[in-house]
């Protein structure tokens, strides 16, 4: 297909380790988001990339996220340190470019820090 | 820091019935989307409003964007089993990732 894919599906990992999380948008998509729902929350926005501007990074809930898209296209967001705080679902979306347009949804890593 | 208030968080109801979610807040968005998320699946867009007092119809479900565009509605006709999800509201205009707010979601479930 060619939607938004996210990989791996679901992470268990100990605290204190580090994590990465993948996420493919759709081919030709300029815009990524990375968002965060945890239980009972809504969409917590974490990071913004839009071309080749530098990254939105107001949402970052500490310096143990950081994320980093290559070649316009696939990103990463790397979780270092885990605490049982950062489970969560990790949502990554694209969107065609800045502004109007409709965000697609990967469907999610589920990461539990045990 | 713009916040969108959602309610009610939960609600079951019978199928055949109606229901409305409400999506509130004290900030203007220029404009605002409510998506639909089934679970092990990301949200998936319904429908964006622009224009305060705008109603758009989506086979049963009808949407409105308040008077001062400060708040909306989703009204669903009929329920069907079909409908259940965590419908989410989504707000642009200022702040962050492209200005897009999320509220915390509406979790409905339609028993058949």
């Amino acid at each position: 297909g060619a939607g938004v894919s996210q990989s791996p599906s679901n992470k268990v990992t100990e605290k204190g380790k580090d994590v990465e999380l993948r996420c493919d948008p759709i081919s030709g998509h300029t815009a990524l988001y990375w968002y965060r729902q945890s239980l009972g929350q809504g969409l917590e926005f974490l990071i913004y990339f839009q071309g080749n501007s530098a990254p939105d990074k107001s949402g970052l809930p500490s310096d143990r996220f950081s994320a980093e898209r290559t070649g316009g296209s696939v990103s990463t967001l790397t979780i270092q340190r885990t605490q049982q705080e950062d489970s969560a679902v990790y949502l990554c979306a694209s969107k065609l470019a800045g502004g109007v347009f409709t965000q697609y949804f990967g469907p999610g890593t589920r990461l539990t820090v045990l | 820091t713009q916040l969108l208030e959602q309610s009610p968080q939960f609600l079951s109801i019978q199928e055949g019935e109606n229901l409305t979610v409400y999506c509130n807040s004290s900030s203007v968005f220029s404009s605002l989307q409510w998506y639909r998320q089934e679970p092990g699946e990301g949200p998936v867009l319904l429908v964006t409003v622009v224009t305060g007092g705008e109603v758009k119809k989506l086979k049963r479900l009808t949407f409105q964007f308040g008077d001062a565009r400060k708040d909306s509605s989703l009204h669903i006709t009929a329920a069907q089993p079909g409908d259940t999800g965590l419908y989410l509201c989504a707000g642009a205009g200022g702040g962050g990732a492209d200005g897009l707010t999320f509220g915390k979601g509406t979790h409905l479930i339609i028993q058949p």
